[in-house]
């Protein structure tokens, strides 16, 4: 069956530009992940969504960085007045959502701030 | 909290040789371990995971990994490497609440004919 989708796979946009990122899940996944990939480090976890609520949203840098997942399935990241130090890859996870449980990652959207 | 050691960045490796990448891990909860790879210009996949039962755990493509709760480790091996495996190897920890996982900064297994 189809895997996590993102869009767009590359985005290049200028410091204090606003961006969105978008995130397909599985189908039928209740749980969606956001992780941030700075070069030649691990990913680090943003956000969870269990369903259409926000339960963990710890890693977010500052309150420029806002997700949102209205219905609980599509979640759209969203970077305000971005700056040179947002330049990563961002992935996205969903996972079934029953604890232990295995998520599964997209190819990722990178973004990259002049 | 908990925490992910991978304690090198890369490993060369002649092809048919065996290897081991290893990984230390912290946590004050019930842990989740796995092992994604990610080859060049591709996502993140899932190689293996340890969630209970079974210390070794194995993959379909000739991986092993042992989850040693004593030395807080699960390195992962594999007897005899491909060119093919050629690629950047992350280990996490999952566990708690949300299940959010913690990796390691990763290690690229580099293997030469």
């Amino acid at each position: 069956g189809a895997g996590v989708s993102q869009t767009p796979s590359n985005k290049v946009t200028e410091k204090g530009k606003y961006v969105e990122l978008r995130c397909d899940p599985i189908s039928g996944h209740t749980a969606l992940y956001w992780y941030r990939q700075s070069l030649g480090q691990g990913p680090e976890f943003l956000i969870y969504f269990q369903g259409t609520g926000a339960a963990d949203d710890s890693g977010l840098p500052n309150d420029r960085f806002f997700a949102v997942r209205p219905e609980g399935s599509v979640s759209t990241l969203k970077i305000q007045r971005t700056e040179r130090g947002d330049s990563a890859v961002y992935l996205c996870a969903s996972s079934l959502g029953l604890a232990p449980d295995t998520q599964y990652f997209g190819p990722g959207t990178r973004l990259t701030v002049l | 909290a908990q925490s992910v050691t991978q304690l090198d960045s890369q490993v060369p490796v002649f092809e048919e040789a065996p290897v081991e990448l290893r990984c230390n891990y912290s946590s004050s909860v019930s842990v989740y371990l796995f092992w994604y790879v990610q080859y060049p210009n591709q996502g993140l996949q899932l190689l293996l995971k340890y969630l209970s039962g079974s210390t070794l755990v194995e993959s379909i493509n000739g991986f092993e990994a042992e989850f040693n709760k004593s030395q807080t480790s699960f390195h992962l091996r594999k007897p005899s490497v491909h060119i093919s495996d050629t690629a950047e190897y992350f280990c996490a920890v999952g566990g708690g609440a949300t299940n959010k996982l913690i990796f390691g900064t990763g290690t690229l297994l580099a293997v030469q004919p």
